[in-house]
C-alpha cells in the first residue's frame, strides 16, 4: 500500500523568505500524481501545485514549486517570498493514475512571521 | 476555477438524531466524489468514495449504515450521519472529482457538534 510521509510537524519562515516543506511516499507504482494542497484557518483545502510522476521537470507556480525525485521518492515544496497569507496546514497527497482515491500525509504547520 | 459548495458549514445536534451534509459541485460534473473526516490537527482520513447512481465504497472500518451516502446525480452528493454520537463530532470533508486527470476540488466542510 501507498504510503506518503511529512517528517515536519511544524514549520516557521520569516516573511519574505523561503522555506522547503519535506515531503516523502512509498509506492511500488511507476504512474502517479503527486500534489500539495493547503488548508488555511478557514479549513478550506486548496490545491498549490501537482506532479505528474512521468515528467521530469519539476512544477511551478508563481513562487511554489517542487523539487521531485523520483527515484528517492521525495516530493518538497519550496515557496519563496513567503507572505503572511501562506501561513496554513500543507498536506503532501499521492493518487496513483489507476485510481481516484488521494492519500494524504499528515501535514504540516506552517507559520509565517512578521 | 472549479467549485464546490458544501452545507451546512457548521451543526449542532443532539445525541441519536440524524444529520444531513450536502456537497454540491457547482460549474462541473463530478463523476466521483470523496468523503473525508478531519480530527484536530490531524490528516484527512477517506471516508468513502461516492460515483453518481451507484452504491458508494466505504473504507475499512467506516459504518455503512451510521454513515449513508448518496449521489444522486452527477453534481450532488450527501451524506447523512445517523443516530450520532458525541463520538462522531468532527470537521467533515467533500471532495469532487470531473475528469479523471482532473485535480481534485474540495468543500469549505462541516464542522459536525453532537451534544
Amino acid at each position: 500500500a501507498q504510503t506518503v510521509t511529512q517528517s515536519q510537524p511544524e514549520m516557521s519562515v520569516q516573511e519574505a523568505e523561503t522555506v522547503t516543506l519535506s515531503c516523502t511516499y512509498d509506492t511500488s507504482e511507476s504512474d502517479y500524481y503527486l500534489f500539495w494542497y493547503k488548508q488555511p484557518p478557514s479549513r478550506q483545502m486548496i490545491l498549490v501545485i501537482r506532479q505528474e510522476a512521468y515528467k521530469q521537470q519539476n512544477a511551478t507556480e508563481n513562487r511554489f514549486s517542487v523539487n521531485f525525485q523520483k527515484a528517492a521518492k521525495s516530493f518538497s515544496l519550496k515557496i519563496s517570498d513567503s507572505q503572511l497569507g501562506d501561513a496554513a496546514m500543507y498536506f503532501c497527497a499521492y493518487r496513483s493514475a489507476g485510481t481516484y482515491k488521494y492519500i494524504f500525509g499528515t501535514g504540516t504547520r506552517l507559520k509565517v512571521l512578521a | 476555477g472549479a467549485v464546490v459548495s458544501q452545507h451546512p458549514s457548521r451543526v449542532i445536534c443532539k445525541s441519536g438524531t440524524s444529520v444531513k451534509i450536502e456537497c454540491r459541485s457547482l460549474d462541473f460534473q463530478a463523476t466521483t466524489m470523496f468523503w473525508y473526516r478531519q480530527f484536530p490537527k490531524k490528516s484527512l482520513m477517506l471516508m468513502a468514495t461516492s460515483n453518481e447512481g451507484s452504491k458508494a465504497t466505504y473504507e475499512q472500518g467506516v459504518e455503512k449504515d451510521k454513515f449513508l451516502i448518496n449521489h444522486a446525480s452527477l453534481t450532488l452528493s450527501t451524506l447523512t450521519v445517523t443516530s450520532a454520537h458525541p463520538e462522531d463530532s468532527s470537521f467533515y470533508i467533500c471532495s469532487a472529482l470531473g475528469e479523471i486527470n482532473s485535480p481534485l476540488h474540495f468543500g469549505n466542510g462541516t464542522r459536525l457538534t453532537v451534544t
